[in-house]
């Protein structure tokens, strides 16, 4: 079935150092792709997202980009700040499905100044 | 703009009694409406999702049930609660060419 995996967290990096969070898909058909992030105690926001492969999504420094052959959509910023800090979820979603999306186990980033 | 509203924000209740949580959208029509439910440490779960009125579609079976009497309301029941109905319930939806979803803020529910 379709499904998303993330790298396993919790994830800690001092504050100015580079993030990558993998994320790779299993998907029936053709679907679009998605960041979320969660701050503590919050509801999801949405990142970034990509529609069509080689799409790059960007958002607040943060960059993924839609890749087709590895099936994949890794999180990356360059330089990481304290405030970053929270749970990020990707997600796809399928066409023809009532737009509901299917969600990694989200992963944990901790930013230390 | 489009807002979405939960409500309680927190719940606390006890095992075996009634549950009603409410999610309403404002800015927006004929939406589709979801509810999520992430336990801890885990990731999200989708439990319903509504594309009109009186449609609800269930992803997951359990003791849980949801209503969508209004366009814009969306309500997550259940005639009994167990200690592992407890969670973080977010209720969505979805909007863009590309069908994103947004978020409410959740409830945070305890069942003791």
């Amino acid at each position: 079935g379709d499904s998303v995996t993330q790298m396993e967290g919790p994830v800690t990096l001092s504050e100015e150092a580079f993030l990558t969070i993998n994320c790779t898909y299993t998907a029936t058909g053709y679907p679009s792709l998605f960041w979320y992030v969660q701050y503590p105690g919050e509801g999801l926001q949405l990142l970034l997202k990509a529609t069509k492969a080689d799409d790059k999504g960007s958002n607040k420094g943060f960059e993924a980009t839609y890749r087709k052959e590895t099936t994949s959509f890794h999180l990356e910023k360059g330089s990481v700040q304290v405030s970053d800090s929270a749970v990020y979820f990707c997600a796809l979603r399928l066409y023809n499905q009532g737009g509901k999306l299917i969600f990694g186990q989200g992963t944990e980033l901790s930013v230390k100044p | 703009s489009q807002t979405i509203h939960q409500w309680p924000a927190t719940l606390v209740q006890p095992v075996g009694s009634p549950l009603s949580l409410e999610c309403t959208v404002e800015g927006t029509s004929n939406p589709n409406l979801y509810w999520y439910r992430q336990a801890a440490g885990r990731g999200l779960q989708l439990l319903f999702y509504s594309v009109g009125i009186g449609q609800i579609s269930s992803e997951v079976p359990q003791n849980l049930s949801a209503s969508r009497p209004q366009d814009r309301q969306f309500i997550l029941s259940s005639k009994k609660l167990l200690l592992s109905d407890s969670g973080f319930y977010l209720c969505a939806l979805n909007r863009g060419s590309s069908y994103e979803q947004y978020f409410g803020p959740g409830t945070r529910l305890t069942v003791t």
